[in-house]
């Protein structure tokens, strides 16, 4: 398996634009987390999805920003409109459905870095 | 609500060296992992080891061990006969078990440099 894809891999904005990270979780997977690394910050889950029902948003700093998972083998991650604080890098991960002990691994894509200026 | 301290921002160790990385973590759950993360310059988080809270013999992966003391909850990393590879963030992760797959919550992480 090609493991978690995400596209771009770099990104840079113009403060006030829209801006749109996708992802591609492994074939198979029942779960896809968003994750946004930070140095004040860390790494901090923004969204997750089981099933492409999202279950817990409270990561998701604003109303600005918004995620869908359309099927199982697609997810977005918009910024409408883009600020400067928004720059970091953003991950997606995803995973199995745990039937037994470590079966839940999440396996992580290479992330975003979005830089926006 | 679940928390994880790394108390040690940097670290450093000669090649073939042992080190060991600290990790502390707090949370309310009777069932719960624990991982360690390690994020080379590629920034691929890349899983090292993990361990399910309700064992308590410590897991090992090749030359990376835990030791896990449950009740002063410290999920400590150790590298044995470190090589130039290892060299990366490592960053100590919790995560409650409760019937499905549930968030990561990581420590901020320590910056672990191998010297040859």
């Amino acid at each position: 398996d090609a493991g978690v894809i995400q596209s771009p891999r770099h990104e840079v904005t113009e403060m006030g634009q829209e801006v749109t990270l996708r992802c591609k979780p492994i074939s198979g997977h029942d779960y896809l987390f968003w994750y946004r690394q930070t140095m004040m910050r860390g790494l901090e889950l923004l969204i997750y999805f089981n099933n492409n029902v999202p279950i817990d948003d409270s990561g998701m700093p604003e109303d600005r920003f918004s995620a869908k998972m359309p099927n199982a083998s697609f997810s977005t991650l918009k910024i409408q409109p883009s600020e400067p604080r928004d720059s970091a890098v953003y991950f997606c991960a995803s995973s199995l459905q745990p039937d037994r002990p470590g079966t839940d691994t999440q396996y992580f894509g290479p992330g975003t870095r979005l830089t926006v200026l | 609500a679940q928390t994880v301290t790394q108390s040690q921002p940097e670290m450093s160790v000669q090649e073939a060296e042992t080190v060991t990385l600290s990790c502390t973590y707090d949370t309310s759950e009777s069932d719960y992992y624990l991982f360690w993360y390690k994020q080379p310059p590629s920034r691929q988080m890349i899983l090292v080891i993990r361990q399910e809270a309700y064992k308590q013999q410590n897991a090992t992966e090749n030359r990376f061990s835990v030791n896990f003391q449950k009740a002063a909850k410290s999920f400590s990393l150790k590298i044995s006969d470190s090589q130039l590879g290892d060299a990366a963030m490592y960053f100590c992760a919790s995560q409650n078990y409760q019937g499905g797959s549930e968030k990561l919550v990581f420590g901020k992480g320590t910056k672990l440099t191998v010297n040859p």
